[in-house]
């Protein structure tokens, strides 16, 4: 059974501050790592992928992904309050079946003013 | 309509009614896809289809009964429900499933229908 595992929140920060979300996943063959944010009652929307180790950056987001301690991250700087949401970690095993995503349960984030 | 779309978005039936749901994706993928969200739980893989093939049943009880008439339609049927099955259904694409890190596999998902069992 593969697991992806995010830190269980919620998390709350200050506007402004660095919101970091982690997750960590079982499969080593792991290949690609997706970041999903979900507004209450809302569908899950992608902020961005990663496939390589080190940092991706876009906006005021950047994913790290360290393959050897099966480790992604999601930093969010300059918190905002629409940044307030559940943010869903997802990971796609190499040479999976088609499309399989596991995903984590997600952290709650809040941004207070 | 852009994306991907979902109808209804929210539906009220009994356990003994039949309703389909519906997903039509507009950006040319091949692959479509059927979550169930349920509170404090992952989001759980129903089914994928990849050019109208279905590739993966991920165990899911015959009650739930997924058609996919072509790349941009995708249905799920539902019949006998209970309910524990009162979830966000969604519904996703992607271009397709193995694009080695160009993000062709990357899912974008539909605004779910909000079902409820009585």
């Amino acid at each position: 059974q593969k697991e992806v595992e995010q830190n269980s929140g919620p998390l709350s920060v200050p506007e402004g501050a660095i919101a970091s979300l982690n997750c960590t996943y079982s499969d080593r063959g792991s290949q690609s790592f997706f970041w999903y944010r979900q507004y209450s009652g809302k569908s899950p929307e992608l902020i961005m992928f990663i496939y390589s180790n080190g940092d991706k950056e876009d906006g005021r987001f950047t994913a790290q992904l360290n393959k050897a301690s099966q480790y992604v991250s999601l930093l969010i700087r300059d918190s905002q309050p629409s940044d307030s949401a559940t943010y869903l970690c997802a990971v796609k095993e190499r040479g999976s079946t088609l499309g399989r995503l596991y995903f984590g349960r997600g952290t709650q984030l809040t941004v207070w003013p | 309509e852009t994306g991907v779309t979902q109808t209804p978005r929210h539906l009220v039936m009994g356990m003994t009614n039949k309703k389909s749901l519906k997903c039509e994706q507009h950006l040319g993928h091949n692959a479509m896809y059927w979550y169930k969200q349920s509170a404090k739980k992952p989001l759980e893989l129903m089914f994928v289809y990849n050019f109208k093939e279905q590739t993966e049943n991920n165990s899911v009880p015959s009650r739930f009964s997924p058609e996919c008439p072509n790349s941009s339609h995708l249905f799920l049927h539902l019949h006998t429900l209970q309910p524990e099955d009162s979830a966000l259904y969604l519904c996703a694409s992607s271009q397709d499933w193995a694009s080695g890190g160009a993000g062709g596999e990357t899912q974008y998902f539909g605004p779910g229908t909000r079902l409820l069992v009585l």
